[in-house]
């Protein structure tokens, strides 16, 4: 199994601004996702973040907005970038390991 | 499109009985996998269980079984003998594609 630490659990933002969430994980993966959740909504997919190539981002996401980094195999970031009040979610980030995904713990965020 | 539908929005079961949570698919891939995962008011999300489309028998895992109809396109999870720990939403989950169905919110009554 792995473990992904992801921080920051909880956050409080002003519009305007960006936040970086970054996610660790305890074992080398190839593939890490982030992904979206509304209260008591699925999960969707923002973008498949492969180490050494571009994200690849899903329809309605774009780099501009939601810009990856993945620098090895075992990290990675995500930021939100000119924050509005609609990118108030949960935010998970997720590592595939053994046929399954892994995934921390969320980043409950709220822009004011 | 690819996709994955979850039909029940909401589930009740009495302590101690059986339930059925139901998943089908939409897939073009030859080979393919299934999962479910659980996602309790705590918000984390716990694998429970996996079926490969080349799988010869259902999965099981201790008190979670797959009923997998790869005709139907379907792969329902039975989950057996519900304790109040099983209330929590449960989402079923495209191994090719990443994609989650919308859930199933299950609750287990005392």
């Amino acid at each position: 199994s792995a473990v992904i630490s992801q921080k920051p659990s909880r956050d409080i933002c002003q519009r305007g601004t960006s936040l970086t969430i970054q996610c660790q994980v305890d074992s080398q993966v190839t593939m890490m996702f982030w992904y979206r959740q509304q209260p008591g909504q699925s999960l969707t997919l923002i973008a498949t973040a492969n180490q050494g190539s571009e994200a690849t981002y899903e329809s309605g996401f774009v780099i501009d907005k939601f810009p990856i980094s993945r620098p090895n195999l075992t990290f990675s970031t995500l930021t939100v970038s000119n924050m509005s009040p609609e990118d108030s979610s949960i935010y998970l980030c997720s590592a595939r390991l053994d046929e399954k995904l892994f995934f921390g713990s969320g980043t409950q965020l709220s822009v004011l | 499109a690819q996709k994955i539908t979850q039909t029940q929005p909401g589930m009740f079961v009495q302590e101690k009985e059986a339930v059925t949570l139901d998943c089908t698919y939409d897939t073009s891939d030859p080979s393919y996998g299934l999962f479910w995962y659980k996602q309790p008011s705590s918000g984390e999300m716990i694998f429970l269980i996996y079926q490969g489309s080349y799988d010869q028998q259902n999965a099981t895992e201790g008190r979670y079984s797959l009923n997998f109809q790869k005709a139907r396109k379907s792969a329902n999870l039975v989950i057996s003998a519900s304790q109040l720990g099983d209330s929590a939403m449960y989402f079923c989950h495209n191994f090719n594609k990443f994609y989650f169905g919308s859930g199933t919110k299950l609750n287990v009554k005392p």
